[in-house]
């Protein structure tokens, strides 16, 4: 089944302890980015990534980091998570990055940073 | 950058009715449009999408329309069902490479 999958699915941690939530797609798509969900505020990009090891900031990057080795994989990183970060996590995938292709959405990880 | 706004933030229909959710956004060069829906625990995922060369797309119950001019784009969905109740998402694309910039989602509620 084509999919994405993201884990943990849920996660509470503690302020400064680093922590990675990662993402894979089995599509073999090119294009993979991570989002945060919060109320009111919609779905912001925090960084994407057009292939491997090509990478970029979304709006709101600050406090995250991302690599991508391989073209399945695109691991979020937050190195000294804060309370401010607490949200819901969205990574998707795109055959390409171009206009108006579909993006497909993991089923999203749930962080609170006490 | 381009900034979208979406409205309502909510909206409660009967079975049956029809639901519009609107939207609005600021690049004129963005040109391309699409919708998603989110269902409970889940991700997005994509319903409807539309290109600025065109002014209006239908699929079964549900169309978009686009005013170009006005830059505002709307989503219609007819004859409403229990299972149409999600949170759903407009954006909007700027040319190039994919970069969707979401409005900030309207729940839609359908009571039977």
């Amino acid at each position: 089944e084509a999919q994405v999958t993201q884990n943990p699915r849920y996660l509470i941690t503690v302020t400064g302890k680093k922590l990675t939530v990662t993402c894979s797609q089995n599509m073999n798509h090119e294009y993979m980015s991570w989002y945060r969900q919060d109320p009111g505020l919609g779905l912001r990009q925090i960084y994407y990534s057009m292939n491997v090891e090509v990478t970029d900031k979304g709006d709101v990057p600050e406090g995250y980091k991302v690599s991508r080795k391989e073209k399945r994989n695109f691991p979020l990183i937050l190195e000294s998570p804060s309370p401010n970060q607490t949200s819901l996590y969205f990574c998707a995938s795109s055959s390409s990055g171009a206009v108006n292709n579909e993006q497909f959405f993991g089923p999203g990880t749930r962080l609170t940073v006490l | 950058g381009e900034n979208v706004e979406q409205h309502p933030s909510t909206l409660s229909v009967q079975e049956g009715d029809s639901a519009v959710i609107k939207c609005t956004y600021s690049d004129s060069a963005s040109n391309y449009f699409p919708w998603y829906k989110q269902e409970l625990g889940k991700g997005p995922q994509l319903i409807i999408d539309i290109r600025s060369n065109v002014g209006e797309k239908k699929d079964q119950r549900i169309a978009v329309t686009l005013n170009k001019t006005a830059k505002h784009f709307s989503l219609h969905i007819t004859e409403t069902q229990p299972e149409d109740s999600a949170v759903y998402f407009c954006a909007a694309s700027l040319t190039g490479f994919q970069k969707l910039v979401f409005g900030t989602g309207t729940r839609l509620l359908v009571s039977p």
